[in-house]
């Protein structure tokens, strides 16, 4: 049982090229995120999804999209990467419910674009 | 729109030393409040959550956090801490009308023997 899994977990990436990163769960929950985390602000949400085929932006979707093709995976493609993209990324699930669900979150990417 | 806000963005203890790391939200109804621990390298666990009910919540490893409405506060707290603990901590937000969980900026503990 692994619960939510991110690949890669490291990546170098140069400025201009595109890359996705993927996330699988295997918990059968409908809820999935993608958040960045950069020093001194956080985890911040990117997109999420309520369920398969639905997607919504979060705070910072601005260079990133997102694809749920079915309920357990939920990637994140940069198109054309900037070195303002350079964080770790998160994944994350939870059971969709009025907000007060617990999440569960992969072990991170770190990505670096330089 | 929720917020979260936690004030100390570093804190520092001797082990053994009681601890307590502000929580402050911003949201019109009730909410949703987590704290969670991340140790270097890794991603997030839970620590404990408050929904409703008693507003003093009993969490993992030890941890205590006690939901003040009047102050907007979700202040988690250990007793007695342990060089083990050493980690960030993030408080969290869920809203009843959607789905999504937002998260604090993060407190830094750091430990000494």
């Amino acid at each position: 049982n692994a619960g939510v899994t991110q690949t890669p977990k490291f990546q170098v990436l140069k400025t201009g090229q595109s890359m996705t990163l993927q996330c699988a769960q295997d918990m059968n929950h409908n809820s999935m995120y993608w958040y960045r985390q950069d020093p001194g602000m956080g985890l911040r949400l990117i997109y999420y999804s309520a369920s398969e085929g639905t997607t919504d932006k979060g705070e910072v979707p601005n260079g990133y999209n997102v694809s749920r093709l079915n309920k357990r995976e939920f990637s994140l493609r940069l198109e054309s990467a900037a070195p303002s993209q350079t964080s770790v990324y998160f994944c994350a699930t939870k059971m969709p419910g009025q907000g007060n669900t617990e999440a569960f979150f992969g072990q991170g990417t770190r990505l670096t674009v330089v | 729109a929720q917020s979260v806000t936690q004030p100390d963005i570093h804190i520092t203890v001797s082990e053994g030393a009681s601890l307590e790391l502000r929580c402050n939200y911003s949201y019109g109804a009730t909410p949703y409040l987590f704290w969670y621990v991340q140790s270097p390298g890794q991603g997030l666990q839970l620590l404990l959550k408050y929904f409703s009910g008693d507003t003093l919540v009993q969490g993992i490893k030890g941890f205590e956090a006690e939901f003040k409405r009047s102050q907007s506060s979700f202040n988690l707290r250990k007793p007695s801490v342990h060089w083990s603990d050493a980690a960030e901590y993030f408080c969290a937000v869920g809203s009843y009308n959607t789905d999504k969980l937002i998260f604090g900026t993060g407190t830094r503990l750091q430990v000494f023997p």
